[in-house]
């Protein structure tokens, strides 16, 4: 059962551009929301992470949206630049429980 | 230093064979995983150890078999590889009750032929 749904599968912005990852959850006991962040020929890597008592985060160029009540959360890149371009994976876990990973967005940033 | 490393980077390997992915962190973690990645580059959580006994065994073949001899290592074999084997495997760890971070370790791609 797949537990958290990402769209879209792949994304093409301009450099400059916003860039716009979306999450839907089907689990309310869920947590933790983190975002990770894997180039090509490494390991995905913490990116940035929410957790439900608020309804944003932001570091630096990047900002988490959480929705509760519609069970959805995403992740928007300001300013995206040729150095995000990388795939991008929503997670999801209940306190003590695994991570369950959303299926990825390959995002390409064109210069 | 690296936080988690995985040997080997690589592996090809026929059909038919048993192989070993060794994984080792010096995070101080407790906490230890196996993922696999396929093609369609989905993670999937495979096995999971805490202070060396088995917490999340997915469902997978018995053929792959883990082992943790202690808390900083976690090492993954494989009995009669099959093609849909083909994967990168990682390897990740965390630091259970504080933080929920996972470290992932570089991968190793498996080419099963």
């Amino acid at each position: 059962q797949q537990q958290v749904k990402q769209s879209p599968q792949s994304l093409i912005v301009q450099k400059g551009g916003i860039s716009i990852i979306n999450c839907a959850y089907e689990n309310t006991a869920f947590d933790y929301f983190p975002w990770y962040q894997q180039f090509p020929g490494k390991g995905p890597a913490l990116l940035i992470a929410i957790r439900p008592d608020v309804s944003e985060k932001k570091e630096g160029r990047f900002t988490i949206s959480f929705n509760k009540s519609a069970k959805q959360f995403s992740l928007h890149i300001m300013d995206s630049q040729p150095g995000d371009s990388a795939t991008y994976f929503c997670a999801a876990r209940k306190h003590g429980s695994r991570l369950t990973f959303g299926e990825g967005t390959q995002l390409t940033v064109n210069p | 230093d690296t936080a988690v490393s995985q040997t080997p980077k690589y592996l090809v390997t026929q059909m038919g064979n048993d192989k070993s992915i060794k994984c080792e962190q010096n995070l101080g973690h407790d906490t230890m995983y196996w993922y696999k990645q396929d093609s369609k580059k989905f993670l999937k959580i495979m096995f999971s150890y805490n202070n060396k006994e088995l917490i999340i065994n997915e469902t997978v073949p018995n053929r792959f078999s883990p082992k943790s001899p202690d808390k900083a290592h976690l090492n993954l074999h494989i009995n009669s590889l099959e093609l849909g084997d083909s994967a990168v495997y990682f390897c990740a760890s965390s630091l259970s009750g504080a933080s929920e971070t996972q470290y992932f370790g570089p991968g190793t791609r498996l080419l099963v032929l």
